[in-house]
């Protein structure tokens, strides 16, 4: 099953409007979360690296103030696009990266298709 | 800092044939190699990695990949494909200490029957 649970895994909006993402890691303990954005016909890129209890280091040209991320504990991180407008439609994933046993381990999420009208 | 490049954006293919999807990198340190296959509206999904060893890796859905650390290169290969393999594919490069990946551009393989 998914070790890394993304949610939700589509959502539509209004432009102007603010949306949240939950970023989940089941089964082990995520002390670093990335956050990826894929525009249409683009890779992944890497927008912000968050470690649990710290502010999130965000990649340049990421504004931080547009895209707040939260990682209030071990096994959830959230990403709120505040203020989305139609650029900010995009896929949004997240990676979980944590410790099992004595091994690091890093799973991706699902994505979430974001929809800005 | 690390690069990846996907020479091929797209590689139409017909069922049962042999396909290889070109991945070159650039890294100033040793890297860890990936390459992941997203299916249409779905997340990312491992499909094989070197980590070190034997430079032949093998994954999953009959896919295999080759590291050449001289040429820099991780291509990816199936001596014969399915229609269900039609996805695009993604080549990833990891620092050894580094959690951030940085992904190739993509090639959407597309198999036709």
């Amino acid at each position: 099953g998914a070790v890394v649970s993304q949610h939700p895994s589509r959502v539509i909006c209004k432009s102007g409007t603010s949306v949240k993402i939950e970023c989940r890691s089941l089964d082990f303990q995520a002390t670093t979360m990335f956050w990826y954005r894929q525009f249409p016909k683009q890779s992944l890129m890497l927008m912000a690296t968050s470690n649990e209890g710290s502010k999130a280091t965000y990649e340049q040209g990421v504004e931080k103030d547009k895209f707040l991320i939260n990682h209030a504990s071990l096994t959830l991180s959230t990403l709120t696009v505040t203020s989305a407008h139609p650029e900010d439609s995009s896929f949004y994933i997240c990676s979980a990266l944590g410790l099992a046993g004595a091994k690091n381990i890093q799973y991706f999420g699902a994505g979430t298709r974001l929809s800005v009208l | 800092a690390q690069s990846v490049t996907q020479l091929d954006s797209q590689v139409p293919v017909f069922e049962e044939a042999p396909v290889e999807l070109r991945c070159n990198y650039s890294s100033s340190v040793s890297v860890y190699l990936f390459w992941y296959v997203q299916y249409p509206n779905q997340g990312l999904q491992l499909l094989l990695k070197y980590l070190s060893g034997s430079t032949l890796v093998k994954g999953i859905n009959g896919f295999e990949a080759e590291f050449n650390k001289s040429q820099t290169s991780f291509h990816l290969r199936k001596p014969s494909v399915h229609i269900s393999d039609t996805a695009e594919y993604f080549c990833a490069v990891r620092g050894y200490n580094f959690n951030k990946f940085y992904f190739g551009s993509g090639t959407k393989l597309n198999v036709k029957p």
